[in-house]
């Protein structure tokens, strides 16, 4: 089966630095994902780690370390938009049920 | 906007009601899913299509029951319902179901459902 585990909740401050982590444990790995949703909006896309190191996107980076089975999202200069969930998915190469969330990490930015 | 629409938004319904759930993508993409995202749990996938054709059935019972009429239209339709179907559903389409950059889905913005 697949398990991610990534906190539940994180809070920051405006203009601060945040990082979300995520470990997996999955079979037939391919990469990993990271999704925002806002309350009542749709999960949307930010990034995607099939090799090992750092992703750059602006102000929000993704990294992935296959060897350890882990990932994290950085997300830099925080704004107040921000605040939402950050879901982590992996993507397996195993069938047509190939992305698989995690519960999600509710990220309040506070002034 | 992420190109893919969902309607309706919000749906209250009783448990001998029958409804249905309708999506729509303007991406082009070739495969569909439907998604149901509870409080608290992980986004569990409920179906997915590829090119029309149905490719995965994740144990979902049978009281939900999807329709793919063509490759830029999806729908769930709801019948006889329990209370623990309240849940946000969620429809996301991609390029392709292989791995790969293709494959990232795009979500529609949910359909909240309360079952009464």
């Amino acid at each position: 089966g697949q398990s991610l585990e990534q906190p539940s909740e994180v809070t920051a401050v405006e203009g601060a630095i945040v990082q979300i982590n995520c470990t997996y444990q999955t079979s037939g790995f391919y990469g990993l994902s990271w999704y925002q949703q806002h309350d009542g909006g749709a999960p949307t896309f930010l990034s995607y780690n099939g090799l090992d190191g750092l992703e750059e996107t602006g102000r929000f980076s993704s990294f992935l370390s296959r060897s350890d089975s882990y990932g994290y999202l950085l997300l830099q200069e925080l704004q107040m938009k921000d605040s939402a969930s950050y879901f982590c998915a992996v993507r397996v190469l195993t069938g047509a049920n190939n992305l698989f969330f995690g519960t999600g990490t509710r990220l309040t930015v506070i002034p | 906007e992420t190109g893919v629409t969902q309607t309706p938004r919000h749906l209250v319904m009783g448990m001998t009601n029958k409804k249905s759930l309708k999506c729509e993508q303007h991406l082009g993409h070739n495969a569909m899913y439907w998604y149901k995202q509870s409080a608290k749990k992980p986004l569990e996938l409920m179906f997915v299509y590829s090119l029309e054709e149905r490719v995965e059935n994740n144990s979902v019972p049978s009281r939900f029951s999807p329709e793919c009429p063509n490759s830029s239209h999806l729908f769930l339709h709801l019948h006889t319902l329990q209370p623990e179907d309240s849940a946000l559903y969620l429809c996301a389409s991609s390029q392709a179901l292989a791995g790969g950059p293709t494959d990232t889905q795009y979500f529609g913005p949910g359909t909240r459902l309360t079952v009464l």
